[in-house]
């Protein structure tokens, strides 16, 4: 088995700061995805990575950086943060072309002041 | 593109009960779909999915889908509840190899 780490758990920043979230897998898979959550909602891709050295955007790219450092590893930036994209941020890994089954982190939740 | 529709928000039923969480697809030729179940503040977690061959998937914890080309259908059934499959309950379908669409969610509240 494996596992997927996020830090922060908790991250609390002002309007207007930059941000970034880290995410680990240990599963050795090559593909990566950073979620949005809103309360009560459902998932919204951000980003996603297919293999190492590659970055799509998803259906919420805007306002938000992605660096997939190496395999292992998947970051994602808040350029700007404004009250209302305070949620759950989520991260997820598959096998390559293995969207259908992902393994997903615990989460970290922003909240902007 | 695919998408998946979960036409109920909550479902309540007592432990003991069985259940069914509804999921229906749009088709967009290959059909795979799969559940994931979330605990309050935790992750989703993988339940199972459909690929082929059999209609009737099982998973983890007793859970099992039904696929139906018919009804364009992918329910999640459970033949008796417990209080800890209190969770909100998502179905997704692929929209490429590469990335999924996750329908909008059911909660599902287990009533000792």
């Amino acid at each position: 088995g494996g596992i997927i780490t996020q830090t922060p758990k908790f991250l609390i920043g002002q309007e207007g700061q930059k941000l970034t979230l880290k995410c680990q897998q240990n599963f050795n898979h090559d593909t990566m995805y950073w979620y949005r959550q809103d309360s009560g909602k459902g998932l919204r891709l951000i980003y996603y990575s297919i293999t190492e050295n590659d970055l799509q955007k998803g259906d919420l790219s805007e306002g938000y950086d992605a660096s997939r450092e190496k395999k292992s590893s998947f970051s994602l930036t808040v350029t700007s943060a404004q009250k209302n994209e305070m949620a759950v941020f989520l991260c997820a890994s598959s096998i390559r072309g293995g969207a259908l089954e992902q393994y997903f982190g615990p989460g970290t939740r922003l909240t902007v002041l | 593109t695919q998408t998946v529709s979960q036409s109920d928000a909550h479902v309540t039923v007592f432990e003991g009960d069985s259940v069914e969480l509804r999921c229906n697809y749009s088709y967009g030729g290959s059909i795979y779909l799969s559940w994931y179940i979330q605990h309050h503040g935790h992750g989703l977690q993988f339940l199972l999915k459909y690929y082929s061959g059999n209609p009737v998937v099982q998973g983890v914890n007793g859970f099992e889908a039904e696929f139906s080309k018919s009804d364009s259908s992918f329910h999640l059934r459970k033949a008796s509840v417990h209080w800890s499959d209190s969770a909100v309950y998502f179905c997704a379908v692929p929209n490429s190899n590469n990335r999924i669409f996750f329908g909008d969610g059911t909660q599902l509240v287990v009533k000792p």
